[in-house]
């Protein structure tokens, strides 16, 4: 059964950095791309960031770009996302994914508040 | 980045059949799938590669793509089919992924 299960989200202040985490499992992990997606409160689906398998490429939406840094480390089947200069509006759940084959973890909420 | 457009709502009586369109420049080139999402809930594919159906997906969804618009189909709508549903796709690089808006159907 494949599973993903974020973590680390929590409550931060403007401007501070926080890292999230994804665990893998279920499914060979390291021959996967995988996706950022997050959803702020009574919003729709962004997507955010997608890495290859390897880790060798990476893409970010204008959102995040310059602030946002995804990696993955495939011997702990872990998925990562840095996030660097929080601002309000990344408030949200951030799921970590790979839509096309329909698996979805059940987030983890990042609050940015002062 | 790259944009699909949904229409925001979209209401049935049940029995009914419900249409949900998803528009974008690069979908005559790529494929569209679909996600029904409930409150509090995950997204669920009920649509892959513009017309596939997974497994324990119900057979009233069905999907179809034309030029640069995508279609989800729900025939026959019933009330548990109350969600907000979401498009995905790539742009035509298959660079950058993109969800539209999302679209709450209403069946009443």
């Amino acid at each position: 059964e494949v599973q993903l299960l974020e973590s680390g989200g929590r409550l931060v202040r403007p401007g501070e950095s926080l890292r999230i985490s994804c665990a893998a499992s279920g499914f060979t992990f390291s021959v996967n791309a995988m996706v950022w997606v997050r959803q702020a409160p009574g919003k729709g689906l962004e997507w955010l960031s997608r890495i290859g398998g390897s880790g060798d490429t990476a893409h970010y939406s204008d959102s995040v770009r310059g602030r946002f840094v995804v990696s993955r480390d495939n011997f702990r089947n872990r998925l990562y996302l840095q996030m660097n200069n929080l601002r309000v509006e990344d408030t949200a759940l951030y799921y970590c994914a790979k839509p096309k084959l329909g698996f979805w973890g059940r987030g983890t909420l990042v609050t940015v508040a002062s | 980045s790259y944009e699909l457009t949904q229409p925001p709502s979209v209401s049935v009586s049940p029995g009914e059949t419900a249409r949900i369109t998803c528009s974008g420049d690069a979908l005559p080139k790529r494929n569209a799938y679909w996600f029904q999402q409930k409150s509090g809930q995950a997204p669920v594919l009920v649509i892959s590669e513009d017309k596939k159906r997974p497994s324990g997906i119900p057979e009233r969804f069905s999907g179809s793509s034309s030029g640069t618009v995508a279609t989800l189909t729900i025939t026959g709508a019933q009330a548990e089919d109350e969600a907000d549903y979401y498009c995905f796709s790539t742009d035509i690089t298959t660079t950058y992924g993109a969800f539209g808006g999302g679209t709450k159907l209403t069946v009443l």
